[in-house]
């Protein structure tokens, strides 16, 4: 399979655990975008890459978060000190230069903080 | 800022009734438009886009035209499955910059048989 992937799917953590989590994009893809969806609402934009450079950063995007894509190829996002309005499903989508401007999702990685 | 607002749900229809689910957008820019499916446990799923005013996305049967007199692009399909029961958000995309996707918050529909 050629898609988005993000691992692990399922995350449960206690209040002010570290969480990280994986993004693979698609290979040829030089763009990656992160996302977070609470419930009943659409994703919201977090952080974008182009190569390893983190270009955009949304104010959604806490001191206690961090991404990284130090090859240009996967990208990891970091929680630390989780809370509980953190759990939401993290979502990763990637991007080629060629296409247009169709971002491909990942399934996304759900995360529980209890 | 750019925004996408879209009607709320849930939208309940029967098998073979008509769908349209209403979506309009700020019209900073030169969007493209896109409408994706997330189906019960899964990721999102593209489903049609249109990148240019009064273009037509249209996918597994659904429609959307891109308007951009009335800043709409509304979801259309003549004749609903059971299996299209999913959640549908319209989103919106700039054509240059860093192209981030704002979305609109999700309209869900059931389909009952």
């Amino acid at each position: 399979d050629t898609g988005v992937s993000q691992n692990p799917r399922h995350k449960i953590t206690k209040r002010g655990q570290n969480v990280t989590f994986r993004c693979d994009p698609i290979s040829e893809h030089n763009r990656l975008y992160w996302y977070r969806q609470t419930l009943g609402q659409g994703p919201e934009f977090l952080t974008y890459f182009q190569n390893e450079a983190q270009l955009e950063k949304s104010r959604l995007l806490s001191d206690r978060f961090s991404a990284e894509r130090p090859k240009g190829s996967f990208s990891t996002l970091e929680i630390q000190r989780t809370e509980q309005g953190d759990s939401a499903m993290y979502l990763c989508a990637s991007k080629g230069t060629s296409g247009g401007e169709t971002q491909y999702f990942g399934p996304g990685t759900r995360l529980l903080v209890l | 800022g750019d925004s996408v607002t879209q009607m709320e749900g849930p939208v309940t229809l029967s098998e073979e009734a008509f769908l349209t689910i209403n979506c309009t957008y700020t019209a900073t820019g030169y969007p493209s438009l896109f409408w994706y499916v997330q189906y019960p446990g899964e990721g999102l799923q593209l489903l049609l886009k249109a990148t240019k005013a009064d273009d037509k996305g249209s996918n597994k049967g659904f429609e959307a035209t891109y308007r951009k007199e009335t800043t709409s692009f509304h979801l259309e399909k003549g004749s609903v499955q059971v299996s299209d029961s999913a959640v549908y958000f319209c989103a919106r995309a700039n054509s240059g910059g860093y192209q981030k996707v704002t979305f609109g918050t999700g309209t869900k529909l059931q389909v009952i048989p």
